[in-house]
């Protein structure tokens, strides 16, 4: 299936700090799937991106989908320790999820 | 809300033995799935399901691993002789109510199922 990569790995930030994450491919993806896995928890779905330069938003949540369909980004505006937990991007590759390795946000107050 | 359901929790096996996770997918979705986590990496596919056969599976998903659906309701994922490199987390999911092309849709992770193997 298709790799993503994302980056970065880890991300530290301050209560009120914004955050972003990106997830790149070679190659143009079909969809781009966003997930949440709280520490000790399960992925929890959060999105999906299909059309090219797609923009969705969730609250404090922005998600980006590439114009090319190569790449995606998620930002967190003034970030809260509810945040706190690992965002992946994952691509659908016929029925399978691909996902990348995540990034693991930690927020101090 | 529904949600999907796993058992057991936490599995300790040792190494060789045969263990089989318990899931039961939300009640109407006609997608089924299984991914593993080791500690601290990334989520792996592992295999999906619809009508009643494997739809894809992945490189991971060797002759040692098996999927079923024996009633209506249960989807379980069966390892023959368990290796030291099976422990991880498991975790089913499952998604679609529609025939065509629901597998397109969110997928519904459960909770997990710690396997260590020793």
């Amino acid at each position: 299936g298709q790799q993503v990569m994302q980056i970065p790995q880890y991300q530290h930030v301050q209560e009120g700090e914004d955050f972003t994450t990106y997830c790149n491919s070679s190659t143009t993806l079909s969809n781009i799937q966003w997930y949440k896995q709280r520490p000790g928890g399960h992925p929890v779905f959060l999105i999906q991106l299909v059309k090219s330069g797609e923009v969705k938003k969730q609250k404090r949540l922005t998600f980006q989908f590439g114009e090319a369909k190569k790449n995606s980004s998620l930002h967190i505006t003034a970030t809260q320790t509810t945040d706190v937990g690992t965002y992946f991007c994952a691509n659908q590759a016929g029925t399978a999820l691909i996902f990348g390795k995540g990034t693991t946000l930690s927020v101090s107050s | 809300e529904p949600e999907v359901t796993q058992t057991p929790s936490h599995q300790v096996t040792q190494m060789g033995q045969e263990v089989i996770l318990r899931c039961v997918p939300i009640s109407n979705h006609l997608y089924f799935y299984w991914y593993r986590q080791i500690l601290g990496q990334k989520v792996e596919f592992l295999v999906s399901f619809y009508n009643n056969e494997i739809s894809e599976k992945s490189e991971i998903f060797d002759d040692q691993f098996s999927v079923e659906r024996p009633d209506g309701s249960n989807f379980t994922l069966k390892i023959r002789s368990t290796k030291l490199e099976d422990s991880a987390m498991y975790f089913c999911a499952s998604s679609g109510i529609l025939e065509t092309a629901g597998y397109e849709d969110e997928q519904f992770f459960g909770p997990g199922t710690r396997l260590t193997v020793l």
